[in-house]
């Protein structure tokens, strides 16, 4: 079966500070992956998703950026933190032709 | 481009009684919807999904479903809520977007609050 991890679950980094965030498929090939983002009392906002490895698709203008740089790995970063970052990161995956998203553990992320 | 509407951003009801949570989209083909449900400082888990077919369609832990096209609606029911279901709710509608990736559109979520 398959299996989607990401890490860390709790992250607290002072603002100006990097970021990254992983998260590794298991079980499959050629997943698409994406992240999202949930603030606090706010819905889910697509970040970012990748068809395949090197292949990054960006939904908003920020200050992250997303890598994929192997097949069922994919990475959140930033290079300096603002308070605005804070929220729930979710890692997510489909089959490369599947219709359902399947969600990881989420990441907390408090910029202080 | 689509949308999820959840009218209800809360919700309280007694353990035992019947649930329905309400969810309206707007897509210009047939959809693909979907229930998921998160627990307070969880990720999310799939609880049912509509592709096609049959428009009642059920899920786990009690939960399911009925797409009704006329109205652009796809609520969720239970019929007897249990105190574990105490969560928040998301409907979700699927895409086709470019580069063949799957995309979904999220509402903004109910809260459910069950009471003893």
């Amino acid at each position: 079966s398959q299996t989607i991890h990401q890490w860390p679950a709790t992250l607290v980094q002072p603002v100006g500070s990097p970021l990254s965030l992983e998260c590794t498929v298991e079980g499959t090939s050629n997943p698409n992956l994406y992240w999202y983002r949930q603030a606090a009392g706010r819905g889910l906002q697509l970040l970012f998703y990748s068809v395949g490895i090197g292949q990054i698709s960006s939904e908003v203008p920020q200050n992250l950026s997303a890598s994929r740089p192997q097949d069922r790995q994919f990475i959140l970063s930033s290079k300096k933190l603002l308070l605005s970052d804070s929220g729930f990161y979710l890692c997510a995956w489909t089959a490369n032709i599947g219709n359902t998203i399947y969600f990881g553990e989420g990441s907390w992320l408090t910029v202080v | 481009a689509q949308s999820v509407t959840q009218p209800d951003i809360h919700i309280t009801v007694s353990e035992g009684a019947s649930l329905e949570l309400r969810c309206n989209y707007s897509y210009g083909a047939t959809p693909y919807l979907f229930w998921y449900v998160q627990s307070p400082g969880q990720g999310l888990q799939l609880l049912l999904k509509y592709f096609s077919g049959d428009t009642l369609v059920q899920g786990i832990k009690g939960f399911e479903a009925e797409f009704k096209r006329s109205q652009s609606s796809f609520n969720l029911r239970k019929p007897s809520v249990h105190w574990s279901d105490a969560a928040e709710y998301f409907c979700a509608v699927g895409s086709l977007s470019s580069g063949s990736a799957r995309q979904l559109t999220f509402g903004s979520g109910t809260q459910l609050t069950v009471l003893p």
